[in-house]
């Protein structure tokens, strides 16, 4: 069974710019949920998608925000870049429930200039 | 509210044992484990739920304390393969849905030969 991809892998930006990201999940999982990770944060929940519909929501302003095909394929958008949007980005996929493993993907590094 | 994790860093040889502790001041519904090797994404170990079921893989043991939101993972005669930084993940009850994992800050793992 193939495992949670993302692309891209790599992504260097400019402030002010967006950027969007994609993750495909586990074939059958049906929720997928982002995190960003920064050495000074650490891991944090930005959002979670089932069913192309948002059902959790971290703390993170706006400028963040995501979707859900319904193919379960998620992406996420960061409009007007800040250099502290640099970070490692996350997807994890999920059959449902949070009884059950998350599956990281390998993670998509921005770097933001 | 992060959860808690200790201690921070452990250096071990190889043979040697480590627990590594996790906890939380809100009540838990379920505590995922992590491996994270620098520069790769977080691989799943372990998933505890309130009730007692255990769901893993791998060599490595945990117990999870629901009276007191703790949970401990137990790594024996360890490997070199183990070095890496261990990340626990919770949910809780209002966390707005199961799949919503708070991580704590991670514990660093460096096992010499």
């Amino acid at each position: 069974k193939a495992g949670v991809t993302q692309t891209p892998r790599y992504l260097i930006k400019t402030r002010g710019q967006q950027v969007t990201l994609s993750c495909s999940p586990i074939s059958g999982h049906r929720s997928v949920s982002w995190y960003q990770q920064t050495p000074g944060q650490g891991l944090q929940f930005l959002f979670e998608y089932f069913s192309e519909t948002q059902r959790n929501k971290g703390n993170f302003p706006g400028r963040f925000s995501g979707r859900q095909f319904s193919n379960s394929r998620s992406e996420m958008n960061v409009s007007t870049l800040e250099l502290g949007d640099s970070a490692l980005y996350l997807c994890a996929s999920t059959t449902s429930g949070g009884e059950n493993e998350q599956f990281f993907g390998p993670g998509t590094r921005l770097t933001v200039l | 509210q992060q959860p808690v994790q200790s201690p921070q860093a452990v250096i071990l040889r190889e043979g040697e044992d480590a627990v590594i502790n996790c906890s939380s001041s809100k009540a838990l519904y379920s505590v995922h484990w992590y491996r994270q090797k620098h520069g790769e994404a977080p691989v799943f170990l372990m998933i505890l739920l309130k009730g007692g079921e255990q769901k893993g893989h791998d060599k490595i043991s945990a117990s999870f304390n629901e009276k007191k939101q703790q949970s401990s993972l137990y790594l024996t005669a360890s490997q070199l393969s183990y070095s890496g930084t261990y990340f626990c993940g919770t949910t809780t009850y209002f966390s707005g849905g199961y799949n919503k994992l708070i991580f704590g800050a991670g514990t660093r793992l460096a096992v010499h030969p």
